[in-house]
Parts: structure tokens; C-alpha cells; sequence
């Protein structure tokens, strides 16, 4: 079975610092993978994906990841926080050979101090 | 700016009501999407559209009743709901459902719903 789990419920950063929001997967298959973010009362936001290719994948508002095949994990970073990152991040997954339904993480809380 | 439009924003319903959740495209997206969200937990598929015909139910209860009436629109309708089904309410696009797989979703902002 496919799974995603984000291990940490919250982060907390100083503005200016760099940040890392953790994700590690379990697929059969290649997977593709995801992050979302979603602001207090709003949508999810498609931040950045990997699908195949380079390990570190540069998404919106200056986020990236880096997929690690022999870890199973594809960690969101950025290398100096803004308060106003400050939101709900979900890691997903999907396979190819699946219907394409797409599994999130538990999401992980962002907190950017100033 | 989302490019997946729903409305309402807001509705509140008594539990025996009838009323329905729109969504809109105009991405030419040919895969919709619902799902249910609780307070800071992840989103839930409910039903997936693929060219306008349903594709995956996660055995949702009958008391929401999907329905695609062309590759733009989506509606949910709701009957007889219970105070549990209040959550916010997504709806998503994607260029087609087996390119969901590979191809990110596009998120409208959602309907929050609450059933008294």
C-alpha cells in the first residue's frame, strides 16, 4: 500500500533561516511526488513536483526539494524563510500504475517567527 | 489567484436541506475532482470525473451526489446530511485523471460547509 508520512506536526523557524519540512514515502513503483501548501482558509497551491530526472526539483516562491531514492524521501526546503510562508504544507504521492489517486501527507504546520 | 472557481464560500444547512456545491474550470481540464477536508488534516478524495464520467468513488455516502454536466462544471448535491459532514469542501482539476497521477491538481478555494 502507498503512504506518506510527514513526521513532524509543526515546524518553527526564524525568519531568515533556512527551512526543512520532512517527507519520507512508501510506494511499489516510481513514484511521483508532490508538495502542496494551503494558507489559513484557502486551497491547496501546487508548490513543486518530481516526476523523473534531477533529484532537486526548484518549485514556487523559491521552495525546493530533493528526491532521495535510497531514503524514500523528498524533503521540502528553502534556504531563507519569510514569515509569510507561514502555512500548511502537504506532502503526496501518486504512482503511475495506480488510478492516479493521489495520497497526502498528515501535513506539517510552518511557523516563521520574525 | 486560483483558476477553479466554487461557490458557495460559505453554507449552512439544517440536516434535512437540499442544496449543492458549484465548481467551475476553464482550463480544458478533462479530470474533477472532490474532496472533503477536515480542521488541519488532509484533503479526502471523494469522487474523481474523467471525461465527464465518474471514475472512482471512495464510497461515499449517498447523501452526497455528484454530478459532472460538462468538462467545465462540477456540483456536489447534498441531502440529509449530518452535523459530521461539515468540512471544507474541494474541488480540483487536472489535465486528465491518468495524467493526475503525473500532472499537479489545481485546487479551487473551497466551500466550507456547516450542517446544523
Amino acid at each position: 500500500a502507498q503512504s506518506v508520512a510527514q513526521p513532524e506536526d509543526q515546524v518553527n523557524v526564524a525568519e531568515g533561516n533556512p527551512l526543512t519540512v520532512k517527507c519520507t514515502y512508501s510506494v511499489s513503483g516510481n513514484p511521483y511526488l508532490f508538495w502542496y501548501v494551503q494558507y489559513p482558509n484557502r486551497g491547496l497551491q501546487f508548490l513543486l513536483k518530481y516526476i523523473t530526472g534531477d533529484n532537486l526539483v526548484k518549485g514556487s516562491y523559491g521552495f525546493e526539494a530533493e528526491f532521495n531514492k535510497s531514503q524514500t524521501s523528498f524533503h521540502l526546503k528553502k534556504p531563507s524563510a519569510l514569515v509569510s510562508d507561514s502555512a500548511l504544507y502537504f506532502c503526496a504521492v501518486s504512482v503511475w500504475s495506480n488510478t492516479g489517486k493521489l495520497i497526502f501527507g498528515q501535513g506539517t504546520t510552518l511557523q516563521v517567527k520574525p | 489567484d486560483t483558476e477553479v472557481t466554487q461557490t458557495p464560500k460559505h453554507l449552512v444547512m439544517g440536516m434535512t436541506n437540499k442544496k449543492s456545491l458549484k465548481c467551475e474550470q476553464h482550463m480544458g481540464h478533462r479530470a474533477m475532482y472532490w474532496y472533503k477536508q477536515k480542521a488541519k488534516k488532509p484533503p479526502e478524495l471523494m469522487f474523481v470525473y474523467s471525461y465527464e464520467k465518474l471514475s472512482i468513488n471512495e464510497s461515499v455516502p449517498s447523501r452526497f451526489s455528484p454530478e459532472c454536466p460538462n468538462s467545465s462544471l462540477l456540483n456536489l448535491h447534498l441531502h440529509a446530511l449530518q452535523p459530521e459532514d461539515s468540512a471544507l469542501y474541494l474541488c480540483a482539476s487536472s489535465q486528465s485523471h491518468r495524467e493526475g497521477a503525473s500532472g499537479e491538481l489545481f485546487f479551487g478555494e473551497g466551500s466550507r460547509l456547516t450542517v446544523l
